[in-house]
């Protein structure tokens, strides 16, 4: 089955506290993406990645970081969480250019 | 950059009344329009998309119009049902084409 899927679903953590958001796909797609979906601002990109070692920011990236050592994985690392950074994150796949696959979505919260 | 603005942010009908959804953008370099729909707890997924060459497209009860001249695109729900209570997301392509520039939703309500 095509999807995406992203781990772990809900993490409760504590400010400081490094941590990775794992996302992977299956559907051999070149582009991934990071997105942080907070109540009355939609979906914000935070990083995508074109391909296999390409990757840059998208409009909320601070506090982030991503990599792409292969094409079916892109976690997202939160080296030093904040409170500002409790929120819904969705990964998503697809070809350069086309419809986007999303994830399941994983709740942060940052004590 | 791109700047994608949705409206209504709420919107309530009744089912069987037909919703409209719209959407401005601020590239008239853009030529991919996706809407998704994003239902309580899930994920969003892609109900219908358009691209630029073409000025509307159907599929069974949603249908989305789209006019380059004036940067708008909509989306039509007709024969609304409950089951069509969700957030909708409108998007194009930023200009460089790396990244979906959504708008900040539309949360729809039907009620029976």
């Amino acid at each position: 089955e095509a999807q995406v899927t992203q781990n772990p679903r809900y993490l409760i953590t504590v400010t400081g506290k490094k941590l990775t958001v794992t996302c992977s796909q299956n559907m051999n797609h070149e582009y991934m993406s990071w997105y942080r979906q907070d109540p009355g601002l939609g979906l914000r990109q935070i990083y995508y990645s074109m391909n296999v070692e390409v990757t840059d920011k998208g409009d909320v990236p601070e506090g982030y970081k991503v990599s792409r050592k292969e094409k079916r994985n892109f976690p997202l690392i939160l080296e030093s969480p904040s409170p500002n950074q409790t929120s819904l994150y969705f990964c998503a796949s697809s070809w350069t250019g086309g419809e986007q696959f999303f994830g399941p979505g994983t709740r942060l919260t940052v004590l | 950059g791109e700047n994608v603005e949705q409206h209504p942010s709420t919107l309530s009908v009744q089912e069987g009344d037909s919703a409209v959804i719209k959407c401005t953008y601020s590239d008239s370099a853009s030529n991919y329009f996706p809407w998704y729909k994003q239902e309580l707890g899930k994920r969003p997924q892609l109900i219908i998309d358009i691209r630029s060459n073409v000025g509307e497209k159907k599929d069974q009860r949603i249908a989305v119009t789209l006019n380059k001249t004036a940067k708008h695109f909509s989306l039509h729900i007709t024969e609304t049902q409950p089951e069509d209570s969700a957030v909708y997301f409108c998007a194009t392509f930023n200009q460089a084409g790396t990244a979906l520039i959504f708008g900040k939703g539309t949360t729809l309500s039907v009620s029976s």
